[in-house]
């Protein structure tokens, strides 16, 4: 069981906004630790969404976005779009460094 | 652009040990500005952070893995390495390296390879 704790799914319609929630506890988030985000599609290597909880690499839509309030953190996604289609995990520090057990999104 | 690659054997025999290395192209492993790790995903499940190391030879370890657990460094090359020893079915996973940025517990990876498949059985 993760230290992190993510819903197993989300759905939404083409066009919509999601939320994947991340939540943790006073030792990781809550502690003032940064949260990141990372897209997997199947059978290939995570790649990094948002980073320091709020930021986007260079060349991630800004139809995605990250906050973070006391010890949960928020992965939102609008005009949700086919390609969203994928597995999300959230990621923090307490002690070392750890990953929530994942998201499957599904565009409808 | 930086790369990341993964090599090592398929399979390996329980009680045995687990071997990868990462090969970094397009960039220096000696760069002072970041750290360098291992990440495995068991099948269908997901992700666990093995480990991280410095190209001066400085390593961290996940406290669940740390007795079995060795990561080192060739600068020379432009590699780091993996060894996990006394495996077990439960090592079975996918393994990928990966370039840490970020510092004070604010750790993420933002480059990755593509990952190996290590299969754990006789």
């Amino acid at each position: 069981q993760s230290v992190l704790t993510q819903p197993p799914s989300v759905s939404g319609a083409p066009g919509q906004r999601v939320t994947i929630s991340c939540t943790g506890s006073s030792s990781n988030i809550g502690a003032g630790y940064d949260v990141h985000w990372y897209k997997q599609l199947p059978g290939t290597a995570p790649k990094l969404l948002i980073y320091a909880t709020t930021n986007r690499p260079s060349g991630v839509p800004d139809r995605f976005s990250g906050s973070k309030s006391g010890t949960s953190a928020s992965l939102a996604i609008t005009g949700l779009q086919a390609d969203d289609e994928a597995d999300y995990y959230c990621q923090s520090y307490d002690s070392s460094m750890m990953f929530g057990g994942g998201t499957k999104l599904t565009v409808l | 652009q930086l790369q990341l690659q993964e090599s090592g054997p398929g399979l390996v025999k329980p009680s045995e040990t687990l071997s990868l290395i990462c090969t970094v192209s397009g960039g220096s492993i000696s760069s002072s500005s970041y750290y360098w790790g291992w990440i495995r995903q068991p099948p269908g499940r997901g992700l666990e952070w093995i480990g991280s190391l410095y190209y001066t030879g400085s390593t961290y370890y996940n406290p669940s893995l740390k007795s079995r657990v060795t990561i080192s460094v060739d600068t020379s090359r432009n590699q780091f390495s993996l060894k996990l020893s006394s495996v077990t079915a439960a090592d079975t996973a996918v393994y990928y390296c990966a370039r840490r940025r970020g510092g004070s517990g604010n750790y993420y990876m933002d480059v990755w390879g593509k990952g190996t498949t290590v299969t754990v059985s006789s």
